[in-house]
């Protein structure tokens, strides 16, 4: 059974802190994906990587980086975290090669900054 | 650019009533794909349809059906003889055809009375 995990369902995090939030696919896919879902915008894309250590700006990135040191792992860093980040953060994963192939999504990551 | 709309922020139906999602995208590209995500309450998307721009045949599986018309390019979606388990909220996708970067719509929430 395929499998995107995030580390965490709930996140409490205060302004200014650094945040990390981790995920990793199993399915050996050469892309990854993270997303931000706000009610009524849908999901956004913040960065992908097409493969490790590559990495490509969404919509939305500012305020974020990402690290992909391993294929498995994609990790969406938060460099100072400020209250309109709190949100949704869903990860995703597909394979690579020509498009249409589907995402595999993780059960996203609810974090809160105070 | 590549758009996908959905009109729809909110439906609400009783049980057993049949209902349509829509879904319009627009793109320049001429090789596309259009996706259906279910995101149940638990939060992780999962995925239903995926379709590419030359194929026009609508597809039925079991109470889901989904009627792709390029020509007003719309992806709709029906579900037949609702049920209480089909409350989600209901994303559109498109992705390209040279890469998987997805842009999806803002979803629309859909709420199955008993």
């Amino acid at each position: 059974d395929v499998k995107v995990t995030q580390s965490s369902r709930y996140l409490v995090k205060r302004t200014g802190e650094k945040v990390f939030l981790e995920c990793v696919q199993d399915m050996d896919h050469e892309n990854m994906f993270w997303y931000r879902q706000d009610p009524g915008l849908g999901l956004r894309l913040i960065y992908f990587s097409y493969d490790v250590k590559m990495k490509e700006k969404g919509d939305i990135p500012e305020g974020y980086s990402v690290s992909r040191e391993k294929k498995e792992r994609f990790s969406l860093i938060l460099e100072s975290a400020s209250t309109n980040q709190t949100s949704m953060y869903l990860c995703a994963s597909s394979a690579s090669g020509i498009g249409g192939t589907e995402a595999f999504f993780g059960q996203g990551t609810r974090l809160t900054v105070v | 650019a590549q758009k996908v709309t959905q009109a729809q922020t909110e439906i609400s139906v009783v049980e057993k009533e049949d209902v349509t999602l829509d879904c319009v995208y627009e793109t320049r590209d001429t090789t596309y794909y259009l996706f259906w995500y279910k995101q149940p309450p638990s939060g992780e998307l999962v995925f239903l349809i995926r379709r590419n721009s030359f194929d026009e045949q609508n597809e039925i599986s079991g109470r889901y059906s989904w009627n792709f018309q390029k020509s007003t390019s719309s992806f709709n979606f029906t579900i037949t003889a609702s049920q209480v388990v089909d409350s989600a909220v209901y994303f559109c996708a498109l992705s390209e055809a040279h890469f998987n970067k997805f842009y999806f719509g803002s979803g629309t929430k859909l709420n199955v009375k008993p």
